[in-house]
């Protein structure tokens, strides 16, 4: 399985709203609704932001949305907050009983 | 509390093995699929494989098959990776982690949605 495929860093101003892609195939992305979307903060473990494309976990603010349009997902998060900067990790079903990551965008807030 | 902790990690020569454990508490064990989870230093996640509730289907990315093997034990809310074989590029933090799955009909099916996990424990094979 190849990684997804997603920007190496992006980044905003307080208050702005920020896309993240996370681009795949017909494979994984593409073919399943199994996409879902991590924060990770320096020496933290990866908190779940997403879930089935577009899900909420409760306890996660509505800053954060998540699509997705043929082979690429995507996460946006609005009125962007200094606590926001973090690594974000994309992660889909791939088929055959397999899970694939992208391979991470930093997000910075300016 | 809601909590996963992972123990076992260390440091292990090329060729050699480990066993990884994670203690599960606060929630259903024995009704989660659970995943373990690994992540290079400075690098990206990488999902390692899966088990289903019962232990009766278990799942590996490629690089570890034949290496690997995820267990558990549900009377003691433990998960478990026993690695052998080990290569250099198995150095990574695993993590373990549940699926919050999917109800499907009558079983839960796994969604890649990863809602609890743990801190993680170190594994470095080197000489």
């Amino acid at each position: 399985q190849s990684a997804l495929t997603q920007p190496p860093s992006a980044s905003g101003s307080p208050g702005q709203s920020v896309t993240i892609s996370c681009t795949g195939t017909r494979s994984d992305v593409g073919g399943y609704s199994y996409v879902s979307w991590y924060q990770q903060h320096p020496g933290k473990a990866p908190k779940l932001m997403i879930y089935e494309v577009t899900k909420r976990p409760s306890g996660v603010p509505d800053r954060f949305s998540g699509s997705k349009s043929g082979y690429t997902a995507s996460l946006t998060v609005s009125g962007l907050q200094a606590e926001d900067e973090a690594h974000y990790y994309c992660c889909s079903y791939a088929g055959n009983n397999n899970w694939v990551f992208g391979g991470g965008t930093k997000l910075t807030v300016l | 509390e809601v909590q996963l902790v992972e123990s076992g990690g260390g440091l292990v020569q090329p060729g050699g093995s480990l066993r990884l454990s994670c203690a599960a508490s606060g929630f259903t064990f024995s009704s989660s699929w659970m995943s373990w989870v690994r992540q290079a230093p400075g690098k990206g996640l990488e999902w390692v494989a899966n088990i289903k509730e019962d232990g009766s289907e278990k799942y590996y990315v490629d690089s570890v098959k034949g290496r690997f093997t995820i267990s558990r034990d549900n009377a003691k809310n433990s998960l478990y990776l026993q690695m052998t074989s080990l290569r250099a590029e198995d150095s990574s933090v695993y993590y373990c982690a549940r699926d919050r799955g999917v109800a499907v009909v009558v079983v839960v099916a796994p969604t890649g949605a990863f809602d609890i996990w743990g801190r993680g424990t170190m594994v470095t094979v080197s000489s």
